[in-house]
């Protein structure tokens, strides 16, 4: 059961501008997080917000949380080859007893 | 630093073999998941555990069972192999909280080809 559905899925710029990633979800939620996976390796967790929150920065991080459409984006500003990877959001909710579902990801590629 | 290890980067099993992928934690956390990861598919929770010898199953057990004797060691059995289970393997840990309150640490990951 897919619970986060993202977009674009896949997304190409150029060093230094900003990315952005939307990801829209079903059901009410505890809480949302974004994780980066590079290529052929696990996943890292970047950023947790909460139900009752509707911005967190971290570093040239910034997410947005909006209840009211289901909805949520990822920020990163200034963007680095590095940021190259693919995104995921990922949710928890109280039907779903607490466990991390997770959405198909955003491919991104920063070109130098 | 805080750490997943998974035991194997990349497997390759026959079908029909019984498979163990193993998974240790050195965080003390309570939690333990297994996930497979298909393109096109995203990342489907397969079993998890919230305690020692305690198990539940994800959206999709069949074909899988787990072993949790330890808090540390999470262990993804694959009792008779198929080619339908050649797939990147995921493992994760994470605290305890209400529902879900911490993020998750992940393995790896072990790229099972079953032939």
């Amino acid at each position: 059961s897919q619970q986060g559905e993202e977009d674009p899925q896949a997304l190409s710029i150029q060093e230094g501008e900003n990315a952005t990633m939307n990801c829209s979800y079903k059901t009410s939620i505890n809480n949302l997080q974004w994780y980066r996976q590079n290529s052929g390796r696990g996943l890292v967790h970047l950023i947790l917000i909460r139900s009752n929150e509707r911005e967190k920065h971290s570093g040239r991080l910034r997410v947005t949380l909006d209840t009211s459409k289901k909805s949520s984006s990822l920020l990163i500003t200034a963007s680095r080859a590095a940021d190259t990877a693919s995104y995921f959001c990922a949710s928890t909710s109280y039907n779903q007893g607490g466990k991390l579902i997770f959405g198909q990801g955003t491919e991104l590629s920063v070109k130098p | 630093d805080v750490k997943v290890t998974q035991s194997s980067r990349y497997l390759v099993k026959r079908t029909g073999e019984k498979v163990f992928l193993e998974c240790v934690q050195d965080m003390d956390h309570e939690n333990m998941f297994w996930y497979r990861q298909d393109p096109g598919l995203g990342l489907r929770l397969i079993y998890f555990s919230y305690d020692v010898k305690m198990k539940e199953k994800g959206d999709i057990p069949e074909g899988y069972s787990v072993s949790r004797e330890k808090k540390e060691r999470f262990s993804l059995i694959l009792e008779s192999a198929s080619t339908n289970q050649t797939s990147m393997y995921l493992c994760a840990s994470s605290l305890t909280g209400t529902m879900g309150d911490y993020g998750y640490t992940f393995g790896s990951g072990t790229r099972l080809t079953v032939v």
